[in-house]
């Protein structure tokens, strides 16, 4: 089941410029990941936060979480044109241990 | 760089014939699975194996059938394609709970 939500659907940005994009969810979890994706091929994992931490740091991303709001957030800063991708959000919420994906926020970076 | 790899790539067969789709693995992961995934929409996941000899259905009614004989192999096979099946194939291992999965390239598949 899809329980993952992001927005914005799809986000168009000058080459430069930060990139926000926010994923929420409905249970209590263990972990929230972020993976990017690029047309047409598999998903990269990008980063993964813990239900106990608030803020992770990866290079340009960074992650926050609220488990209070049930919502997380990837900035990505100074974006660049190979930044160009859709972005998912998974979350271990599911009894059945598998991951529940978000519909993905699509990311256009304009040269 | 994920080890883990699909085959083929890109395949465009006429209604009503049997393929297996490839998905390999060297990173020794008990877990594996496959996901389906229409462009611009979020993953199906349509099967999984815990391990050699384990296969379960996912959350997407699906046609297709897996395996598992070996912990590096998990192939899918549709018996029978239909035009609906039209989609990207991802493969996907984990080799912990919950956490990080790798990813295949995918096989796109074209149902005529």
């Amino acid at each position: 089941s899809q329980q993952g939500e992001e927005d914005p659907q799809a986000l168009s940005i000058q080459e430069g410029e930060n990139a926000t994009m926010n994923c929420s969810y409905k249970t209590s979890i263990n972990n929230l990941q972020w993976y990017r994706q690029n047309s047409g091929r598999g998903l990269v994992h990008l980063i993964l936060i813990r239900s106990n931490e608030r803020e992770k740091h990866s290079g340009r991303l960074r992650v926050t979480l609220d488990t209070s709001k049930k919502s997380s957030s990837l900035l990505i800063t100074a974006s660049r044109a190979a930044d160009t991708a859709s972005y998912f959000c998974a979350t271990d919420e599911d009894s059945n241990y598998q991951l529940i994906w978000g519909a993905g926020t699509k990311l256009i970076i304009k040269p | 760089e994920a080890d883990i790899y699909q085959t083929p790539r890109y395949l465009v067969i006429g209604t009503g014939k049997k393929i297996t789709l490839e998905c390999s693995q060297t990173m020794g992961h008990d877990k594996m699975y496959w996901y389906q995934q229409d462009p611009g929409m979020e993953l199906h996941l349509i099967h999984y194996s815990y391990g050699v000899n384990s296969t379960e259905k996912g959350d997407l009614s699906s046609e297709s059938t897996v395996s598992r004989i070996r912990t590096e192999h998990f192939p899918l096979t549709l018996e029978s394609a239909r035009p609906s099946h039209t989609s990207q194939y991802l493969c996907a291992s984990t080799g912990d709970e919950y956490e990080k999965l790798f990813f295949g390239s995918g096989t796109q598949l074209s149902v005529l």
